[in-house]
C-alpha cells in the first residue's frame, strides 16, 4: 500500500507570501492529522480531520493557517501570509480509526518550510 | 499541563545498549509511545505501552514505564549504526491519535 505522501518536500518562500502544503493520506484512512516541528523543538499537533470534517483544530496557531479536506481525500494546509516563525517541518499523518489500539498513525516524510 | 521532556543527544558505541529517557507531566496519559525518525524520512512508530503496564519488550527494544515518577525509557540492545536517528517520546489520552511529543533525542552510533 502507498504510504502518506506530502508535497512539496521543501519550500522556501519570503515573508508575506502564501504557501500551500498538500497531504495525500493512505487510501481508506478517514482520519488525517497535521503536526509541525518548529526549530528542532517538540512536534506539535495542529488539527485532526475525520473525513472532510474538522474534528479538532485546537492546535492551529492563528488565523493565517487554513486547512481543508474537501471530499475527505487529500488535505491542504495554507499559510497566508507566511511569517518567519512559521518555518519548520510540517507532518501529515493518517489512520483508519482514531485510536491507536486499532490503527496507529502513519506519518508522511514532512514538508520543510523555510520563510526568509 | 501537558509536557514531555527528553534529553537532546545521546552517543553510544556500536554493540552497546542505548537508553533514551523521557519524562511527562500529564498523569492522565493512558498511552505512551516511541517514534523513530531517520534522516529525510517520516516518523515511524516503534512501540507503545499502555499506562497500566510496567514493561514491554519487542526484540531488541525494551520499554520501561514508571508511572509514579512519570518516567518512560527506551532501551535498544546491541545498538547498530542503522539505529542512528531521532527518537521521539509521545503521550496521549485514551489512545486517541492526538499525540503530545517531546523534542526528540538524537542517537548517534559510532564504531
Amino acid at each position: 500500500e502507498a504510504g502518506v505522501t506530502q508535497f512539496p518536500s521543501h519550500s522556501v518562500i519570503e515573508k508575506g507570501q502564501t504557501v500551500t502544503l498538500r497531504c495525500d493520506p493512505i487510501s481508506g484512512h478517514d482520519n488525517l492529522y497535521w503536526y509541525r516541528r518548529v526549530m528542532g523543538k517538540e512536534i506539535k499537533f495542529l488539527l485532526h480531520f475525520v473525513k472532510e470534517s474538522k474534528q479538532d483544530e485546537s492546535g492551529m496557531p492563528n488565523n493565517r493557517f487554513l486547512a481543508e479536506r474537501t471530499g475527505g481525500t487529500y488535505s491542504t494546509l495554507k499559510v497566508q501570509p507566511a511569517e518567519l516563525e512559521d518555518s519548520g517541518v510540517y507532518f501529515c499523518a493518517s489512520s483508519q480509526e482514531g485510536v491507536v489500539e486499532n490503527s496507529p498513525l502513519h506519518f508522511g516524510n514532512g514538508t520543510r518550510l523555510t520563510v526568509t | 499541563g501537558e509536557d514531555v521532556e527528553q534529553s537532546l543527544f545521546l552517543s553510544v558505541r556500536e554493540g552497546d545498549s542505548s537508553v533514551i529517557n523521557c519524562t511527562y507531566t500529564d498523569s492522565s496519559s493512558t498511552y505512551l509511545y516511541w517514534y523513530k525518525q531517520e534522516p529525510g524520512a517520516g516518523l515511524q512508530l516503534l512501540t507503545y505501552i499502555f499506562s497500566n503496564m510496567d514493561m514491554k519488550q519487542d526484540q531488541r527494544l525494551t520499554v520501561l514505564l514508571n508511572k509514579k515518577d512519570k518516567h518512560l525509557s527506551l532501551r535498544i540492545a546491541d545498538t547498530q549504526t542503522g539505529d542512528s536517528a531521532i527518537y521521539f517520546c509521545a503521550e496521549s489520552k485514551r489512545g486517541y491519535n492526538k499525540l503530545i511529543f517531546g523534542a526528540g533525542t538524537r542517537l548517534a552510533v559510532h564504531p
